[in-house]
């Protein structure tokens, strides 16, 4: 599975959008981005995911660029609840390895008052 | 409906010790992973099953380790015996067949301390 790069860490202020960026440049053909996060003392939790084009749901907005080798995860309104560690991943979606994701470090986003 | 249950959700033990740890998945999801985090190492795959079989666990550190779905609700991750650097927090999580979402449903966690 291809490997991704996020920074460490991120601050934003409380109401505004938090946009969370993730390097994957080895991402082949058949592979997905998937985001999660984790609240402190919690499981991870699924935000979205996508192949090619940029994707929205209730929680965030997911932007592939078009060589598909990095992406952004755009909170709109940030609040102090979005403070977590953010993950970037990169799998497969079919066959044997179906869901085999591997969690690097991620990016601690820190919403501010 | 319920999530993935898993328990116990604080265990403290001595070294030597046999620890079980138990999951039970989603009604209807076929897919079930097994992970542990710690500090160093971040959230590491152990090892997954598929309708109960086990797929892949190439991530289970050594043969202290070993895990099992006797059944579609319920799998078990045992250490024997445990060792201090056996200490983490050990996440199970279940996924459904054939979903295109790629979304993992993670329990709470076991966080295990092995003295």
């Amino acid at each position: 599975d291809a490997k991704t790069t996020q920074p460490p860490s991120m601050d934003c202020a409380e109401g505004r959008a938090a946009n969370l960026p993730c390097n994957h440049s080895t991402i082949s053909g058949n592979e997905y981005v998937y985001w999660y996060r984790q609240i402190h003392s919690q499981g991870p939790q699924y935000i979205i995911h996508g192949l090619k084009n940029n994707e929205t749901n209730e929680m965030a907005s997911l932007i592939i660029t078009e060589d598909r080798k990095s992406s952004t995860l755009i909170l709109p309104h940030a609040t102090l609840r979005d403070t977590a560690v953010y993950y970037c991943i990169v799998g497969k979606n079919s066959g044997g390895s179906n869901y085999k994701l591997t969690f690097g470090k991620g990016t601690l986003l820190t919403v501010n008052p | 409906d319920a999530g993935v249950i898993q328990s116990p959700r604080h265990e403290v033990t001595e070294m030597g010790q046999e620890v079980t740890l138990r999951c039970k998945p989603i009604s209807g999801h076929d897919y079930l992973f097994w992970y542990r985090q710690t500090m160093m190492r971040g959230l590491e795959l152990l090892i997954y099953f598929n309708n109960n079989v086990p797929i892949d666990d190439s991530g289970m550190p050594e043969d202290r380790f070993s895990a099992k779905m006797p059944n579609a609700s319920f799998s078990t991750l045992k250490i024997q015996p445990s060792e201090p650097r056996d200490s983490a927090v050990y996440f199970c999580a279940s996924s459904p067949q054939g979903a295109d979402t790629g979304e993992l449903f993670f329990g709470e966690g076991s966080r295990l301390t092995v003295l």
